[in-house]
């Protein structure tokens, strides 16, 4: 059965750094999304994907995130200048509500 | 608006006892999905049930079923015979579907259900 994948499996950077968090969506899906869960909290919506565009975003996702696909079949997540807030759970979705493992990130 | 409100926060049982966990949404769309996640202490979500807003019949899988009524909007998961590997948060989600334009999943905040041997 196809799933969707993600790496890193746990991703620790220092304050300030830039991270790329990675997702291999299922390849027949249209819709694209990430969401993130601080550790305890209910999971977030950051920000969808369609046609090779963002659709639709929430306000957690500022000028600090980008998405891109940049070869069909990877969909990555950046997060420009980490802050320490920037701790939690990511996880990539494609179609309907089919996640991917999520990425652990630890931001020191 | 919509929201998934998941009123029970944490809910203990012990083994082979019954349990239920309460979501209800709220939309004022006509078309839309909801969904039940379970998140184990290793922080995946995995995937328990999807059930569009047409079909209100309700759904048996082993130990799980699930009762949708639209008239109180709600979306109720009961485990039976619960089992110490049914510890974990359990999420309820909504998903609405815009005029075949699909938006992103709204999520309750979780109960955390614990069963002692």
């Amino acid at each position: 059965e196809p799933e969707v994948t993600q790496t890193p499996s746990h991703q620790v950077t220092q304050m300030g750094q830039e991270v790329i968090l990675r997702c291999v969506p299922i390849s027949n899906h249209l819709y694209f999304y990430w969401y993130r869960q601080i550790l305890g909290q209910k999971v977030e919506f950051l920000v969808s994907f369609y046609n090779n565009e963002i659709s639709e975003k929430s306000e957690i996702f500022d000028d600090q995130f980008s998405v891109e696909r940049p070869d069909g079949s990877n969909f990555t997540l950046k997060i420009r200048s980490t802050k320490l807030e920037d701790s939690a759970m990511y996880f990539c979705a494609s179609g309907q509500g089919v996640f991917g493992p999520g990425t652990r990130l630890t931001v020191t | 608006a919509q929201k998934v409100t998941q009123a029970q926060t944490e809910i203990s049982v012990v083994e082979k006892e019954d349990v239920t966990l309460d979501c209800v949404y709220e939309t004022r769309d006509t078309t839309y999905y909801l969904f039940w996640y379970k998140q184990p202490p290793s922080g995946e979500l995995v995937f328990l049930i999807r059930r569009n807003s047409f079909d209100e019949q309700n759904e048996i899988s082993g130990r799980y079923s699930w009762n949708f009524q639209k008239s109180t909007s709600s979306f109720n998961f009961t485990i039976t015979a619960s089992q110490v590997v049914d510890s974990a948060v359990y999420f309820c989600a909504l998903l609405m579907n815009y005029g075949g334009s699909q938006g992103n999943l709204i999520f309750g905040k979780g109960t955390k259900l614990s069963v002692k041997p």
